[in-house]
């Protein structure tokens, strides 16, 4: 059983490229998260989807865009990378189900722009 | 709003010494706590939950965390370190029926031999 896969593991990208980051989940969840985690303030919440089609922004979400075509994927992209933008990206994701309220994450995306 | 205060972002104790890693909440409605760990280049995995109900908790790896209403705490304990339990803890606040989840910013425990 997988859970939450990410892809790349790691990136190293130069100022103003672009790439996606994707994740996959094999549990049928409904919602999905990216966040990114930077030394010394904890998990930000970049975007979040409650179901396919569908998409909202978090507390940080400027410069990254995301899509969720399929219910167990949620791509996230960097249309123009920037230095501000080095982190290590966590996907996750979660059953509706009032009694499963625990996240389930990823093993993490380990971005660096240089 | 709802808000997550842990204090302390690093933690040493000695293998065999109890754990105490704390964590302060802030929430309008009855709220859901956890804990989760982060091992070194690893994603973060559940260590225990609170939703409702008993407001004692175990958890996996021997840790248990306390529900305190009145305190608004939820404070991450374990009688006795291992070497194993260096990692990275986090808490975190959500509500029933809520998409969202507060994280605190971590607590890096040490366990010296």
């Amino acid at each position: 059983n997988a859970g939450v896969t990410q892809t790349p593991k790691f990136r190293v990208l130069k100022t103003g490229q672009s790439m996606t980051l994707l994740c996959a989940q094999d549990m049928n969840h409904e919602y999905m998260y990216w966040y990114r985690q930077d030394p010394g303030m904890g998990l930000r919440l970049i975007h979040y989807s409650v179901g396919e089609g569908t998409t909202a922004k978090g507390e940080v979400p400027d410069g990254y865009n995301v899509s969720r075509l399929k219910k167990q994927n949620f791509l996230l992209g960097l249309e123009s990378a920037a230095p501000s933008q080095t982190s290590v990206y966590f996907c996750a994701s979660r059953s509706p189900t009032l009694t499963e309220e625990e996240l389930f994450f990823g093993e993490g995306s380990r971005l660096t722009v240089l | 709003a709802q808000s997550v205060t842990q204090l302390g972002s690093h933690v040493s104790v000695s293998e065999g010494a109890l754990v105490l890693l704390r964590c302060n909440y802030s929430s309008s409605v009855p709220p859901y706590l956890f804990w989760y760990v982060q091992y070194p280049n690893q994603g973060l995995q559940l260590l225990l939950k609170y939703t409702t109900g008993a407001t004692l908790v175990k958890g996996i790896n021997g840790f248990e965390a306390e529900f305190k209403k009145s305190e608004t705490s939820f404070h991450l304990t374990k009688p006795s370190a291992h070497m194993s339990d260096a990692a990275e803890y986090f808490c975190a606040v959500s509500t029933s029926g809520t998409y969202k989840y507060i994280f605190g910013t971590g607590t890096r425990l040490k366990v010296l031999a």
